[in-house]
């Protein structure tokens, strides 16, 4: 069945860092959200990504979609302690079922 | 204001005694789902609804059992409970999921469930 990788599990950067983390699906999505978590709380709506090599960005946060819709990717610039948490991608497939990555935890060392 | 509520938010039971999670929207939401998240297997879904009366089994249905008889509710219940059913679980409901693309889906606080 459709599987979505998310790498890596776990990062710590240094505050003011940058932070990329990657998500790799095994089939064609529809569309891709994203998601962020903070330690002790529900999952947060981020962005949603539809188009083929569509990027958005808000602030400090970047996000693609891949060409062939396969992959996508968050960047954050210079990482803030606000930042902490984890960090989901949500893959839709063409049977319209919802598939989550595993998630990134980003620690940020001060 | 807009949200999902679930309730208990903790509970701590024994094998075998059902329960019944409650999950309930207050924003007109199709679709509705639950999710199960153990550390290190991220997010997986249990069951999902598209609508009142329709719901469709998600990647760890087992062990668990749903019911869509209105559209702001969608409790999850567990007949049986046993211990590797110890978890966090959220509820989750969007506008829908059909093409166009799904809508963002807004997540309850969790229910956190210890079964003995």
């Amino acid at each position: 069945g459709q599987q979505v990788m998310q790498i890596p599990q776990y990062q710590h950067v240094q505050e003011g860092e940058d932070f990329t983390t990657y998500c790799n699906s095994s089939t064609t999505l529809s569309n891709i959200q994203w998601y962020k978590q903070r330690p002790g709380g529900h999952p947060v709506f981020l962005i949603q990504l539809v188009k083929s090599g569509e990027v958005k960005k808000q602030k400090r946060l970047t996000f693609q979609f891949g060409e062939a819709k396969k992959n996508s990717s968050l960047h954050i610039t210079a990482t803030q302690t606000t930042d902490v948490g984890t960090y989901f991608c949500a893959g839709q497939g063409r049977d319209d079922k919802i598939i989550f990555g595993k998630g990134t935890r980003l620690h940020i060392l001060p | 204001e807009a949200q999902v509520t679930q309730n208990p938010r903790y509970l701590i039971t024994v094998t075998g005694k059902k329960l019944t999670v409650t999950c309930s929207q207050n924003m007109n939401h199709e679709y509705m789902s639950w999710y199960r998240q153990d550390p290190g297997l991220g997010l997986r879904q249990i069951y999902y609804s598209m609508n009142v009366e329709v719901t469709d089994k998600g990647d760890v249905p087992e062990g668990y059992k749903v019911s869509r008889k209105e559209k702001r509710n969608f409790p999850l219940i567990l007949e049986s409970p046993s211990p590797n059913q110890t978890s966090l679980y959220f509820c989750a409901s969007s506008l829908g999921t059909g093409h166009p693309p799904f809508y963002e889906q807004y997540f309850g606080p969790g229910t956190r469930l210890t079964v003995t």
